[in-house]
C-alpha cells in the first residue's frame, strides 16, 4: 500500500526553540496533507490542512504563527513548531489522502520540549 | 463537542472469540466511516470503511455494520487473534469545503488473549 513516512519520529527541545517535522509521501503524489495532535488519551485532533502550492488551512484554536506549514512540493509537507513550550508537547501526526477519504498516516512524531 | 464517541477505552478477548467495538457519533452529516489499527509507537493504518447509504461492509475477518437510525457504527473481528491486539480508531468524514473532513474517536484498546 502507499507509504507516507514522518521524520523524526521523536524528539526532545529546549524551550524557545523550533522544531521541524517532515511529511513525505513515498510512493504517490499527495496534494493535500493533513496534520494531526494527539495528547494522551485523546482522539487524534486535526490540526490543519496541507495543500500544495498553496497556505494551509489551520483549525479552530490553531495558532497558525506556531505551528507553521509548508507544502513545498507533490510529495512534501513540513510542520515547523516555532518557540516550542513544555504545553507543545505532544504525539504530531500526518497523514495523505488517495482518493476519496482513505488516509495513509507516518509514523508519527513524539515531541518533548524541556 | 465530541461527535464521534467510542465508550470503551479497552476491551479484553479470549482468541478465537468475537471482537466488538462499538462507535457512536451525533452527526448526521457524517457520509462516510472508518476504522483504523494503531500499533505503539506506529501512525494508524486504514482497516475497513463503510459508506453512509450502506448497512455493512466485510472484509475477511473484519465486518463494519452501520446503523443509521441510531447513529451507531460497530467492528466485528472473528476470530479474533493475538496480532489483533491494538488500538481501534473509530473516524467519521463529512465534505467540507471540497475536501472530507475526519474526526476521529478516542479510541478502544483491544487485547486479544491467547
Amino acid at each position: 500500500g502507499a507509504v507516507v513516512s514522518q521524520h523524526p519520529s521523536w524528539v526532545i527541545c529546549k524551550s524557545g526553540t523550533s522544531v521541524k517535522i517532515e511529511c513525505r509521501s513515498l510512493d504517490f503524489q499527495a496534494t493535500t496533507m493533513f496534520w494531526y495532535r494527539q495528547f494522551p488519551k485523546q482522539s487524534l485532533m486535526l490540526m490543519a490542512t496541507s495543500n500544495e502550492g498553496s497556505k494551509a488551512t489551520y483549525e479552530q484554536g490553531v495558532e497558525k504563527d506556531k505551528f507553521l506549514i509548508n507544502h513545498a512540493s507533490l510529495t512534501l509537507s513540513t510542520l515547523t513548531v516555532t518557540s516550542a513550550h513544555p504545553e507543545d508537547s505532544s504525539f504530531y501526526i500526518c497523514s495523505a489522502r488517495i482518493g476519496f477519504t482513505e488516509a495513509f498516516f507516518g509514523q508519527g512524531t513524539r515531541l518533548t520540549v524541556v | 463537542d465530541q461527535q464521534v464517541k467510542q465508550n470503551s477505552p479497552s476491551l479484553s478477548v479470549q482468541e478465537g472469540r468475537i471482537s466488538i467495538l462499538n462507535c457512536d457519533y451525533t452527526n448526521s452529516m457524517f457520509d462516510y466511516f472508518l476504522w483504523y489499527k494503531k500499533y505503539p509507537a506506529e501512525g494508524p493504518t486504514f482497516l475497513i470503511s463503510i459508506s453512509s447509504i450502506k448497512d455493512k461492509n466485510e472484509d475477511g475477518r473484519f465486518t463494519v455494520f452501520l446503523n443509521k437510525s441510531a447513529k451507531h457504527l460497530s467492528l466485528h473481528i472473528v476470530p479474533s487473534q493475538p496480532g489483533d491486539s491494538a488500538v481501534y480508531f473509530c473516524a467519521a468524514s463529512v465534505n467540507f469545503g471540497g475536501y472530507q473532513k475526519v474526526t476521529f474517536g478516542i479510541g478502544t484498546k483491544l487485547q486479544v488473549i491467547p
